[in-house]
């Protein structure tokens, strides 16, 4: 199994819908990051936590949320899609140290 | 947020030749971490090579190594011996001590690797 899990892989939702997208880890990495990837514009921070009572925003938050249900779980939410919302999605885990970074396998989110 | 410049959206290179990635950074720090990243079609996020600023010795994987400027503020990724698996996105990012050690990261350079 994969130390970062995402789901789904891959979905199609409608404008206007609430998606949530799902990230679980057993590396017992304590930092966690979600990062949105767009052709020529690599990958941007939306938010990051520290652990299940500290939750940052990163530098492209507005317009989701996000939810750190245990030390291994930290879901990304978009209460209202819309279409430039259309992205690949990435969770990342970190256990603080340089090298300790581990990337999930994605999300291709459409929103039509 | 520290600037992380890729200034090469696109590169070509013959297989078993050699081609070099260019990055550059902006930053006031001292003591900071650089890492290059490929994405091939898979999506998969793959670390290639990472450069901690205090070392002043390159690093270097295998056919991979790095040329590291610290005053320049430029960390370039040399592939040598090109192989058609290395065709790929590249991703150049610095590590933020601030953003819970976020990873910044360059808007990629998308290698291709010719026959």
């Amino acid at each position: 199994d994969a130390d970062v899990t995402q789901t789904p892989r891959n979905r199609i939702t409608k404008t206007g819908k609430r998606i949530m997208l799902e990230c679980s880890q057993t590396k017992g990495h304590d930092r966690m990051y979600w990062y949105r990837q767009d052709p020529g514009l690599g990958l941007r921070l939306i938010y990051y936590s520290f652990d299940v009572k500290d939750i940052n925003k990163g530098e492209i938050s507005d317009g989701y949320s996000v939810s750190r249900q245990a030390q291994a779980k930290f879901s990304l939410s978009l209460e209202s899609a819309i279409p430039n919302q259309t992205a690949l999605y990435f969770c990342a885990t970190s256990s603080g140290l340089y090298y300790g970074y581990t990337f999930g396998s994605g999300t291709r989110l459409t929103v039509v | 947020a520290q600037t992380v410049t890729q200034s090469q959206p696109e590169m070509s290179v013959q297989e078993a030749e050699t081609v070099t990635l260019s990055c550059t950074y902006d930053t006031s720090e001292s003591d900071y971490y650089l890492f290059w990243y490929k994405q091939p079609p898979s999506r998969q996020m793959i670390l290639v090579i990472r450069q901690e600023a205090y070392k002043q010795q390159n690093a270097t994987e295998n056919r991979f190594s790095v040329n590291f400027q610290k005053a320049a503020k430029s960390f370039s990724l040399k592939i040598s011996d090109s192989q058609l698996g290395d065709a790929a996105m590249y991703f150049c990012a610095y590590r933020e001590s601030n953003s819970g050690y976020a990873l910044n990261f360059g808007k990629g350079t998308s290698l291709l690797v010719t026959p």
